[in-house]
């Protein structure tokens, strides 16, 4: 196992069109998160997956923003309708739940969105 | 709703010197406290996770402390390196998902 994928690695996209996103977890992990990143800052959460299920949406999340993970295993995220403020890194990270609560988090490379 | 402080922002060391990261969250209920670094542009690496039973982890020359009552971690360095230059996070992780500070941006000067 390689690890966290993410694809594309970068991406320029013109102000409206739609951009979709693609994550790759460890493969024995059963939680799936993505964050968001910008400069300077630390990543905010925007919506986890258990399995197939999707757990908990941040209100950053807006109605643009769908993530989908149908057999519990990759992630795709799309952004809908894009404006300059999604310009960011989008960073996907997935781990194993436990009653015990959480294993280590491990994150992919990310996705650099540029909104022109 | 956890909130996650770090401190200093930015940190500049000479070589050779050791050093600490602080952190410091509001809700001490936590499962465990993760650090991170990351390199500019890049995604983020796990550097140690601290579950909320224990104390203290260590890796190389890593050691990151986690004291739940006060609500404090903190990363020591030993020895530092300029390959250490990098911005150092932590994340704390309850029944939410990981809760991030903002960094501290560490530059080791040769």
């Amino acid at each position: 196992d390689t690890g966290v994928s993410q694809n594309p690695r970068h991406k320029i996209t013109k102000r409206g069109q739609n951009v979709t996103f693609r994550c790759d977890p460890i493969s024995e992990h059963n939680r799936l998160y993505w964050y968001r990143q910008t400069l300077g800052q630390g990543p905010e959460f925007l919506t986890y997956f258990q399995n197939e299920a999707q757990l908990e949406k941040s209100r950053l999340l807006s109605d643009r923003f769908s993530a989908e993970r149908p057999k519990g295993s990759f992630s795709t995220l799309e952004i809908q309708r894009t404006e300059q403020g999604d310009s960011a890194m989008y960073l996907c990270a997935s781990s194993l739940s436990r009653p015990t609560g959480n294993t280590e988090a491990f994150f992919g490379q990310g996705t650099r969105l540029t909104v022109v | 709703k956890q909130e996650v402080t770090q401190i200093p922002a930015a940190l500049s060391v000479p070589e050779g010197e050791n050093l600490v990261l602080n952190c410091s969250f509001t809700d001490s209920a936590i499962y465990n406290l993760q650090w991170f670094r990351q390199d500019p542009g890049k995604g983020l690496t796990s550097l140690l996770l601290i579950q909320s039973s224990q104390r203290e982890q260590t890796s190389g020359r890593l050691n990151a402390s986690l004291d739940k009552s006060s609500g404090r971690s903190t990363l020591y360095i030993a020895a530092s390196q300029p390959g250490d230059s990098a911005t150092y996070l932590c994340a704390a992780s309850g029944n939410t998902p990981l809760v991030f500070g903002k960094g501290t941006r560490l530059s080791v000067i040769a």
